[in-house]
C-alpha cells in the first residue's frame, strides 16, 4: 500500500509569492494534518482536516489556508511568502481525528529567497 | 509555556546501554500520547503510542503519568540504529503538539 505522498519534494520561491503544497493520505484515511518544521525544532501544527472540514487550527497567520477534497487529498496554500516561511512542510494522515495514530509523508522542503 | 517540553540532549550513550527520556505537557485535558522518532532530514515515524497502563514494544517501554503530566520512553540494549531524535507528541483530539525532540547518539 502506498504511504502518504506529498508533492513537490522541494520548492524554491521568492518573497511575496504564493505556494500550493499537495498531500495524498493513506488509502482509507479520512484525516489530514499539516505541520511546519524549522531546523532544530519539532513540527508545529498548522491545520487538521477531517471529512473535508477544518477541525483544528494552529497559531499561524491567515496567509496559511488549506482544504480537503472529496477523495481526502489536501492542499496547503501559503500567500505572500516571507523568508521565515522556509521550512519542511509535513502532511500526516490518520484514520480518524486527533486520537488516532498519524503517519507522515516525506515532506516538502520550501525555501523562500 | 510550551505545550510539550523535552530535554534536547544530546544523550551520548554506548551500545548496549539503557537510556530514558522524559517529556512534560501542559494541558491536563490531553487525551492521546505518542513517541515518534525522526532521522536527520527525514519525516517523523511513529514509534509507539503511550497508554496509561504503560506499554512495551521489544526494547522500548513507554509510561504515562497523568497526575504529573509527564511521559517517558525507556530504551534498553541501545543499538547504533537507535541514533535519532525522539519526539514526544500530545494530542487534545483536534491538534497534535510536538516537543522539540531529544537527540540520541549511540556510540560503538
Amino acid at each position: 500500500d502506498a504511504g502518504v505522498t506529498q508533492s513537490p519534494t522541494h520548492l524554491i520561491k521568492t518573497r511575496g509569492q504564493q505556494v500550493t503544497l499537495r498531500c495524498s493520505p493513506i488509502s482509507g484515511h479520512k484525516s489530514v494534518s499539516w505541520y511546519q518544521q524549522v531546523l532544530g525544532q519539532g513540527p508545529q501544527f498548522i491545520f487538521q482536516y477531517y471529512e473535508k472540514e477544518e477541525r483544528g487550527r494552529g497559531n499561524f497567520p491567515d496567509r496559511f489556508s488549506a482544504r480537503q477534497f472529496p477523495n481526502y487529498s489536501s492542499e496547503l496554500n501559503v500567500n505572500a511568502l516571507l523568508l521565515g516561511d522556509s521550512a519542511l512542510y509535513l502532511c500526516a494522515s490518520s484514520l480518524g481525528r486527533g486520537n488516532t495514530e498519524a503517519f507522515f509523508g516525506q515532506g516538502t522542503r520550501l525555501t523562500v529567497v | 509555556r510550551k505545550e510539550v517540553e523535552q530535554d534536547p540532549g544530546p544523550f551520548n550513550v554506548p551500545e548496549g546501554a539503557t537510556v530514558a527520556f522524559n517529556c512534560t505537557y501542559s494541558n491536563s485535558a490531553s487525551q492521546s500520547f505518542f513517541w515518534y522518532r525522526q532521522d536527520c532530514r527525514k519525516e517523523p515515524k511513529l514509534l509507539m503510542s503511550v497508554y496509561s497502563s504503560g506499554n512495551e514494544d521489544g526494547r522500548f517501554t513507554a509510561q504515562l503519568n497523568r497526575a504529573s503530566q509527564y511521559i517517558s520512553l525507556l530504551i534498553r540494549d541501545s543499538k547504533l540504529s537507535d541514533s535519532a531524535t525522539y519526539l514526544c507528541v500530545v494530542s487534545d483530539f483536534n491538534k497534535f503538539y510536538f516537543g522539540s525532540g531529544t537527540k540520541l547518539n549511540v556510540k560503538p
